[in-house]
């Protein structure tokens, strides 16, 4: 059973601070997918990647992939109070046939 | 309207109640699925359609049946469910086939069973 976990499930941090949410997977997959739901709302598209070594930016949230490791980082640079919200990664393993969401990154971006 | 749209929005239901939910999508796309998310448990997908044909069915329980008419509409009939399905329904949409497919959420129905 395939298995998708996040690290770590909360996260408070204070505003100006960097940090990294680590998405690991337990089986084979180059498709890996970054979506962001803010409380009480529904999920929205974040990233998408889709080989090994895949590097995608957007503003202060940076995310990559590494197929080998079965491992994907999205990284906060210089957090804001915009960016409280909870991140999801979810791996495609039978190309847009199947999704396996993780359990979510719950992020409180303090002033 | 535009993007992903679903009714209604929040539902209360006894378990001998048969209910519907429905969802639209208003860009084109030739996937959608429905997923559920409860506070205890990651999202999980519940059912996919590809070109209105069903191709997966994440072992759900009889009690949820979907329908997707056409392209752009996709159902969930609901029909006596436990107090342990209550949970936030969420209907998605995607292109498949283009390389990556991105799906794009509806608002969700919250279900509560009595």
């Amino acid at each position: 059973e395939l298995k998708v976990e996040q690290n770590p499930l909360f996260l408070s941090m204070q505003e100006g601070k960097n940090y990294t949410i680590y998405c690991n997977y337990s089986t084979t997959s180059d498709r890996l997918y970054w979506y962001r739901q803010d409380p009480g709302k529904s999920l929205e598209s974040l990233f998408v990647l889709l080989s090994n070594g895949a590097v995608k930016q957007e503003g202060r949230l940076m995310a990559s992939l590494d197929t080998k490791a079965r491992l994907s980082t999205l990284h906060i640079t210089a957090a804001v109070h915009d960016l409280s919200a909870t991140y999801f990664c979810a791996v495609d393993i039978t190309y847009g046939q199947n999704f396996v969401f993780g359990p979510g990154t719950r992020l409180s971006v303090l002033p | 309207e535009t993007g992903v749209t679903q009714t209604p929005r929040h539902l209360v239901m006894g378990m001998t109640n048969k209910k519907s939910l429905k969802c639209e999508q208003h860009l084109g796309h030739n996937a959608m699925y429905w997923y559920k998310q409860s506070a205890k448990k990651p999202l999980e997908l519940m059912f996919v359609y590809n070109f209105k044909e069903q191709t997966e069915n994440n072992s759900v329980p009889s009690r949820f049946s979907p329908e997707c008419p056409n392209s752009s509409h996709l159902f969930l009939h609901l029909h006596t469910l436990q107090p342990e399905d209550s949970a936030l329904y969420l209907c998605a949409s995607s292109q498949f086939g283009q390389g990556a497919e991105t799906q794009y959420f509806g608002p969700g129905t919250r279900l509560l069973v009595l």
